[in-house]
């Protein structure tokens, strides 16, 4: 069974970098698949962040892309999210999850989710 | 950028009705990419349908889907308590990007 675990700082100050880990139980992320954020802010619904493969090779939303770094370390089955310059509009319950389906075409396992506000 | 607008916002129905959601692309979208999603409060979203008619595993066969091109169709044949959630539906396109409608609401008339 894929699990998927967010993890990092709840609390995050305007313009600052949001850190976050995604670690992944079940599935070693070395044997394939792309590997996933989306947000979603308190009562709205959702927005894809970007993608990442185990090689390294991500796609990003373009509406956020120039703040946004993903990377992957494949020793510990763990990929990670950056988001650089944050403001208010960037408090959201994050989820990593897989992209899985035919041809990843869908999101298939989902991490609880975790909630970071970006307030002073 | 394909946008999804799904409708309706918000549709209230009782147990044992049938539910119909909708989900219209701003542009051609592969049926191949079409995914279901049913979210409930505090919870993260779990998958229902993709490749707009296949049920995910697990998932009750009053559960489907249905449509091509821009028009998709999420159908609940008879409704259960725990079918009352938000709905969105999610495209995989071009440059390898995905987009999310903004949510069915399903509530209890």
């Amino acid at each position: 069974q894929v699990q998927l675990q967010e993890s990092g700082p709840g609390l995050v100050k305007p313009s600052e970098t949001l850190s976050l880990t995604c670690a992944v139980s079940g599935y070693s992320i070395s044997s394939g698949y792309y590997w996933g954020w989306i947000r979603q802010p308190p009562g709205k619904g959702l927005e894809w962040i970007g993608s990442i493969y185990h090689s390294g090779s991500t796609y990003y939303n373009p509406s956020l892309k120039s703040r946004v770094t993903m990377s992957v370390v494949t020793s510990k089955n763990q990929f990670s999210l950056k988001l650089s310059s944050v403001t208010a509009a960037d408090t959201a319950v994050y989820y990593c999850a897989r992209v899985g389906c035919n041809g990843g075409s869908c999101y298939d396992y989902w991490g609880q989710g975790t909630l970071v506000t970006v307030s002073s | 950028e394909i946008v999804l607008t799904q409708s309706p916002g918000t549709l209230s129905l009782s147990p044992g009705e049938r539910a119909t959601l909708s989900c219209r692309a701003s542009q051609s979208v592969s049926s191949s990419y079409l995914a279901w999603y049913q979210q409930k409060p505090g919870q993260a979203p779990r998958l229902l349908i993709y490749g707009a008619s296949s049920r995910a595993t697990g998932i009750p066969d009053r559960f489907s889907g249905s449509g091509s091109g821009t028009d998709f169709t999420l159908t609940i044949s008879r409704l259960e308590p725990e079918d009352f959630a938000v709905y969105y539906c999610q495209q995989y396109g071009s440059s390898s990007l995905y987009t999310f409608g903004q949510g069915t609401k399903l509530e209890i008339k």
